[in-house]
């Protein structure tokens, strides 16, 4: 069964300070991963995508990696802001016989960014 | 303009009411979805549109209907609701249509729908 598990599930941290989220998946056939932000109540937004060739990508201060080969990805954040305090989702794209890419969501990670 | 907008932000319904949500985007995309987010839990997806034909069906209960009535909007109505079907309603949408792979999706801001 195709799963995303993020680790931790929620996660405070003070504010100016580094953290990483991680993210493991069973999803095949890859396409690609995306971190989405999500504020409560509102949409989430894509901070970043990788495809299977990609190793790293950087967006400001959020960092993301990918390791196909272990399936597993990690979303780095630096210098912590209040604004960051949000659930950070791992989304992996399933390539499906009819070409549309279903997205797996991961349960997300709750991160408190305190001051 | 890289937003995808949706109305109402928030609505309250009885379960023998009949209403509709809204989506719109501008951004000439193709492909526009719903999906569905209760508390603490990740989006389950419901419709994908592709070039304004319904394109997947995620077994939805046919008191959800969707509707696309051109290539920048998206409707979702609704009738005869349970009040587990309180949630919050996303729409998104992304460049191309089933065919292509990559696309990211653009997420409204959700529609909060609590039904008594």
């Amino acid at each position: 069964k195709n799963q995303v598990e993020q680790s931790p599930q929620s996660l405070i941290i003070l504010e100016g300070k580094n953290c990483t989220l991680q993210c493991n998946y069973t999803v095949s056939p890859f396409s690609n991963l995306r971190w989405y932000k999500q504020d409560t109540g509102r949409g989430p937004v894509s901070l970043t995508i990788m495809t299977f060739s990609e190793n790293t990508k950087s967006n400001g201060r959020y960092t993301a990696t990918l390791d196909a080969d272990t399936k597993q990805s990690s979303l780095h954040i630096t210098a912590s802001q209040l604004s960051d305090s949000a659930s950070y989702i791992c989304v992996v794209s399933e390539r499906k016989n009819t070409g549309f890419q279903k997205l797996v969501f991961g349960t997300g990670t709750r991160l408190l960014v305190s001051p | 303009d890289t937003e995808v907008t949706q109305t109402p932000k928030h609505l309250v319904m009885g379960m023998t009411n009949k209403k509709s949500l809204k989506c719109e985007q501008h951004m000439g995309h193709r492909a526009m979805y719903w999906y569905k987010q209760k508390a603490k839990k990740p989006p389950e997806l419901m419709f994908v549109y592709s070039y304004e034909k319904l394109s997947i069906n995620e077994s939805v209960p046919s008191r959800f209907s969707p509707e696309c009535p051109n290539s920048s909007l998206l409707n979702l109505h609704l009738h005869a609701l349970q009040p587990e079907d309180s949630a919050l309603y996303l729409c998104a949408s992304s460049q191309r249509g089933r065919e292509a792979g990559g696309d990211t999706q653009y997420f409204g801001p959700g529609t909060r729908l609590t039904v008594l």
